[in-house]
């Protein structure tokens, strides 16, 4: 099955500067890739994602990238501010298995003022 | 749009007892919809799959006759977790989708906070 890898596991920023998080994963079937960001005692929200025939996604001060055939993706996140200090995850699906998701263990990212 | 709900958001009951947690998806249909519980600083465990008019589908570990899933319609799925113990205490997640062939999004539910005591 699949098997999704998340680094860090923390990170600590400066407000401003940019955070960047990594997953590997090892189905080379799946095709979907989401990225969520879970606040304390909240769901997981979906951030942004990107589908295995894009190699890059941008949305406002947030950005995925895709390598396929590393089967790696990471998020950026750039001018980092406190809010958006939370636990990030990623997530891989694969068309072969049933729409679940396979999560990273998560990355708890904190932006000091 | 894509609003999911959970009811409740706390519960804290007696050991021994159930209780049922509901998942609503609010603004959509939801064929498929994923029951996770999720322990602090942990990530999220599937813990089944539950396809509208269809049993659900547990994932290796989890006991089906300890957590009954009913997806009865295409906004609503219950998780009912029958004699509760504390080591059932959790944050228990839903997710939602209406995947089709080549949409897999899933959006989530807030939450719910089970205590059992």
């Amino acid at each position: 099955g699949e098997n999704v890898e998340q680094h860090p596991s923390t990170l600590s920023v400066q407000e401003g500067d940019s955070a960047v998080i990594k997953c590997t994963y090892s189905d080379s079937a799946s095709n979907y890739f989401p990225w969520y960001k879970q606040e304390l005692g909240k769901g997981p929200q979906l951030i942004i994602d990107i589908r295995s025939n894009v190699g890059e996604k941008k949305d406002q001060r947030i950005a995925v990238t895709l390598n396929k055939t590393a089967k790696h993706f990471s998020l950026h996140i750039t001018e980092t501010q406190p809010e958006d200090s939370a636990v990030y995850f990623c997530a891989a699906i694969s068309r072969t298995n049933a729409g679940k998701s396979t999560f990273g263990d998560g990355t708890t990212l904190t932006v000091k003022p | 749009g894509a609003v999911v709900s959970q009811h409740p958001s706390r519960v804290i009951c007696k050991s021994g007892t159930s209780v049922k947690i509901e998942c609503r998806s609010l603004d959509f249909q939801a064929t498929t919809m994923f029951w996770y519980r999720q322990f602090p600083k942990q990530s999220l465990m599937l813990m089944a799959t539950s396809n509208e008019g269809s049993k659900a589908t547990y994932e290796q570990g989890v006991e089906k006759d300890k957590f009954l899933i009913n997806h009865a319609s295409l906004t609503l799925s219950t998780l009912t977790v029958t004699s509760a113990h504390p080591e059932d205490s959790s944050f228990y997640i839903c997710s939602a989708s209406d995947s089709g062939v080549s949409s897999y999004e899933q959006y989530f539910g807030p939450g719910t906070r089970l205590t059992v005591t």
